[in-house]
């Protein structure tokens, strides 16, 4: 059974772009979450999507959207970028809630120059 | 909003000691996990508990509600455990998915 998969793995931008995300979700797990993990604030929730519907978002500026397609693929984007954007980005899948275990995948390194 | 608080932050110790890796929350929870995290960002998921005792191999988790509490044993330490070990917390209900500790850094030295 294939893992959570996401890309792509390394991702360099300059300040004011934007960016995209991908991941691909675990078959049959309908719920994607993102994640945020930087070497000050460690790892934080981003936000939830089940079944194509942000189910919780977690305390980020609109710079950061997301959405989830139907076969239940989960992008990000991240507009304007700042410096402080640059992180690992990771994102998880699981059967239904955040309670269920989760399956991470391997992140996007995005770096902002 | 939950508060999760992890002890120690680093941790070095001996091949075939005995570990505890501390947890505590401030808010009523659904269900807390154990992550294990090795250098370059994979994220392993360990454990998931609401109650109770768990098991897999050399690592046992434990929570206590009334207390908010939790603890990540591992007994008979190797150095291929030398990762970052991290609990989050859902509260379930809504809330805003998982709140993360800051994780300790473990080393475990041949």
């Amino acid at each position: 059974k294939a893992g959570v998969t996401q890309t792509p793995r390394y991702l360099i931008k300059t300040r004011g772009q934007q960016v995209t995300l991908s991941c691909s979700p675990i078959s049959g797990h309908r719920s994607v979450s993102w994640y945020q993990q930087t070497p000050g604030q460690g790892l934080q929730f981003l936000f939830e999507y089940f079944s194509e519907t942000q189910r919780n978002k977690g305390n980020f500026p609109g710079r950061f959207s997301g959405r989830q397609f139907s076969n239940s693929r989960s992008e990000m984007n991240v507009s304007t970028l700042e410096l402080g954007d640059s992180a690992l980005y990771l994102c998880a899948s699981n059967f239904g809630t955040s309670g269920n275990e989760q399956f991470f995948g391997p992140g996007t390194r995005l770096t902002v120059l | 909003k939950n508060e999760v608080e992890q002890s120690p932050q680093n941790l070095t110790a001996q091949e075939g000691e005995f570990i505890t890796i501390n947890c505590s929350y401030s808010v009523g929870i659904s269900a807390l996990h154990w992550l294990q995290q090795h250098p370059g960002g994979g994220i392993v998921s360990l454990f998931m508990l609401s109650s109770g005792k768990k098991k897999h191999g050399r690592l046992i988790a434990t929570i206590n509600i009334q207390e908010k509490h939790s603890s990540l044993h591992i007994t008979a330490s190797h150095p291929r455990d030398s990762a970052v070990y991290i609990c989050a917390a859902y509260s379930g209900g809504g809330a805003d998915g998982l709140t993360f500790g800051k994780g300790t850094h473990l080393i475990i030295q041949p």
